[in-house]
């Protein structure tokens, strides 16, 4: 366990369902990321959020939609997905200073049906 | 528009031998980040560097960074089994108020036995 930690580790879900990824860290940190993997992709930065304030939306379409209730808590509401939305997806909490570097969280496999 | 480009991208490589990954950048910054990723799992962060000239050494893994040329290097050493993974560099983007990482490729390294 990294200090991040994600559930589900899997969903699976149709194009009309409606679910959420969950996010957590109690290591203190003070900004949150949503990042999507895909296959021979780079990491794609989602959302950023200082302070539990979203200071960067990275052209997500609306379909996802993230939350920052409080510093520990993240989540990536999902909505009408697409099959291409198919990718691990991976929280990432920080210090707000510069140079400590991101823990991640294990991820979310998510497969759009 | 920000490039991070790692390369190779995949690497196979024999016990023993050394290899050098590379991880050029289009942008100035001044601190860049490596992480290495088994599969399946999340990123692992493996070294942080801050100036320009800064070295950084961990077991058979040594990272540095020239931000004059914008690139950092992930050099291996008598490389052994257990290496294997992805490894990604990143580039801080911070701003005032911002934390992002824009994320390279990614290099596939096996190592053969």
């Amino acid at each position: 366990e990294t200090g991040v930690t994600q559930t589900p580790r899997h969903l699976v879900m149709g194009m009309t369902n409606k679910k959420s990824l969950k996010c957590e860290q109690h290591l203190g940190h003070n900004a949150m990321y949503w990042y999507k993997q895909s296959a021979k992709k780079p990491l794609e930065l989602m959302f950023v959020y200082s302070l539990e304030e979203r200071v960067e939306n990275n052209s997500v379409p609306s379909r996802f939609s993230p939350e920052c209730p409080n510093s520990s808590h993240l989540f990536l509401h999902l909505h009408t997905l697409q099959p291409e939305d198919s990718a691990l997806y991976l929280c990432a909490s920080s210090p707000l200073l510069r140079g400590y570097g991101y823990t991640f969280g294990s991820g979310t496999r998510l497969t759009v049906v | 528009e920000l490039k991070v480009e790692q390369n190779p991208l995949f690497l196979s490589m024999q016990e023993g031998k050394n290899y050098t990954i590379y991880c050029n950048y289009s942008t100035t910054s001044d601190r860049l980040y490596w992480y290495r990723q088994d599969p399946g799992k999340s990123l692992e962060s493996l070294f942080v560097l801050l100036s320009n000239g800064a070295v950084k050494q961990e077991g058979r893994l040594m990272a540095s960074l020239d931000t004059k040329a914008r690139l950092s290097t992930l050099h291996i050493t008598a490389a052994v089994h257990d290496l294997s993974a992805t490894y990604f560099c990143a580039v801080d983007l911070t701003t005032s108020g911002t934390y992002k990482y824009i994320f390279g490729t990614g290099t596939r390294l096996k190592v053969l036995a």
